[in-house]
Order: structure tokens, then sequence, then C-alpha cells
């Protein structure tokens, strides 16, 4: 069975400061990952996703997430947090090729950004 | 429309209630998927239709939690009984097929609250 753990619940930055998002997975097939974002009262978007092609993604507004196989982790970074940043970012996994669509979520970290 | 669109936006109901939250997936999309997002708790995948195929139902919580699909498109969930702890947000998604590397397509949910 696949799984997703994000450790910490919520994480606050300063504005300009790193963003680092923690997500370490468990399959037991070669997965895929994801991250995806809910801004306030919007719904999930997708911010980039891991399928087995380059081990650094990049994704939208200047997030990138490295797949590390050895950490079993797809950790999500940005080098300079935005105040528009401020959202809940969640960590999923799917099984990888051959496997079907199905995405396990884990509990999601709320991002607060402040002056 | 251009997403995928769920009613009603809020439904509050009395426990011992039955309940039904509609799905309108994005047209041609032939996997659905439904997702409940309690405070806390993350997402939890509920239910998986993939085109014709015998639906995924591995997360449903309890019997009193059916959903159905018609014509391949629309979706129904459906809860009888409710409780308490039914009250969620009830998040639907499509995606353009069943590939494990589809990104998702998520409605704004339907807010549940079981008094």
């Amino acid at each position: 069975a696949q799984s997703v753990t994000q450790l910490g619940s919520h994480v606050s930055v300063s504005e300009g400061a790193l963003v680092l998002l923690r997500c370490n997975y468990s399959s037991s097939v070669p997965p895929y990952l994801f991250w995806y974002v809910q801004y306030p009262n919007q719904g999930l978007q997708l911010l980039l996703k891991y399928t087995s092609a380059a081990t650094l993604v990049k994704g939208i507004n200047g997030f990138e997430a490295e797949f590390k196989k050895s950490e079993t982790s797809f950790h999500l970074t940005k080098p300079s947090a935005h105040m528009s940043d401020a959202a809940e970012y969640f960590c999923a996994v799917s099984d990888g090729p051959g496997g079907y669509n199905k995405l396990i979520f884990g509990a999601g970290t709320r991002l607060a950004v402040h002056p | 429309g251009a997403g995928v669109s769920q009613s009603p936006s809020n439904k509050v109901t009395e426990k011992g209630k039955d309940v039904e939250l509609r799905c309108d997936p994005i047209s041609g999309h032939t996997a659905l998927y439904w997702y409940r997002q309690s405070l806390g708790q993350g997402l939890e995948f509920l239910i998986y239709f993939q085109g014709n195929s015998a639906p995924d139902k591995s997360g449903l919580p309890s019997d009193r939690f059916s959903a159905e699909r018609t014509g391949g498109s629309v979706s129904t969930l459906t809860i009888q009984r409710t409780q308490q702890e039914d009250s969620a947000v009830y998040l639907c998604a499509s995606s353009l097929n069943y590939a494990t590397n589809e990104k998702l397509f998520f409605g704004s949910g339907t807010q549940l609250s079981v008094l």
C-alpha cells in the first residue's frame, strides 16, 4: 500500500526566506509523485509532478521538488517566499508506470508567510 | 463548463437524514474521483471511476456511503443515515484518462455539516 507523510502541519516563514515543505512516501512500486496547492477559498491545483524523468522537477510560481529514491522523499522548495504563497500544500503519490491513477494524499502542510 | 462543478456548495442536514452530492466532471474526462477533506485529516480517498470499468470503492468508510456515475459523466455520492462524523468537505476531481501521470482537476467541493 502507498502512503505519504508530510512533516509539519504548519510552517511559517518570513517573506523572502527559503520555503521547505517535507514529504516522504512509501510505495511498493516505482511511484509518481505530485504536489498540489490549495489557495484560500479555491480548489486544489497541480503545482508540479515527478513521473520518472528528471529527478528535479520545476513547477509553477517558482517552486521545485527533488525526487530522492534513497531517502524516499519529495520535498518542495522555493528560494524566496512571497506573501501570495500562503496556502495549504499537499503531497501525493500514485502508482508509477503500469499502475492506475489513484492518488493518495498526505495530510497537508499549511504555509504562512509573514512580512 | 470549463471546470469540475459540484453541487450544492454547502449542505446542512440533520443526523440520520440521507444526502446526495453531485459532481459534473470536465467534458471528455474518463476518470472521476471522490475525496473527503476533514479538518486536520488531509484528503481521504473515497472512490474512483475509471471509464466503464468497475469502480474502486476501497476508500468508502462504511456501507452508508455509495456512489454512481451515470453515462460516464455525472456522478452522485450518497450518504445514508448521516452521522456527525460525516461532516467534511467532499471533493470531486476528474482527469482526462486513467494514466498514472495525469493531472487531476478538482472542484470547489461540497461543505457538508451534519447537526
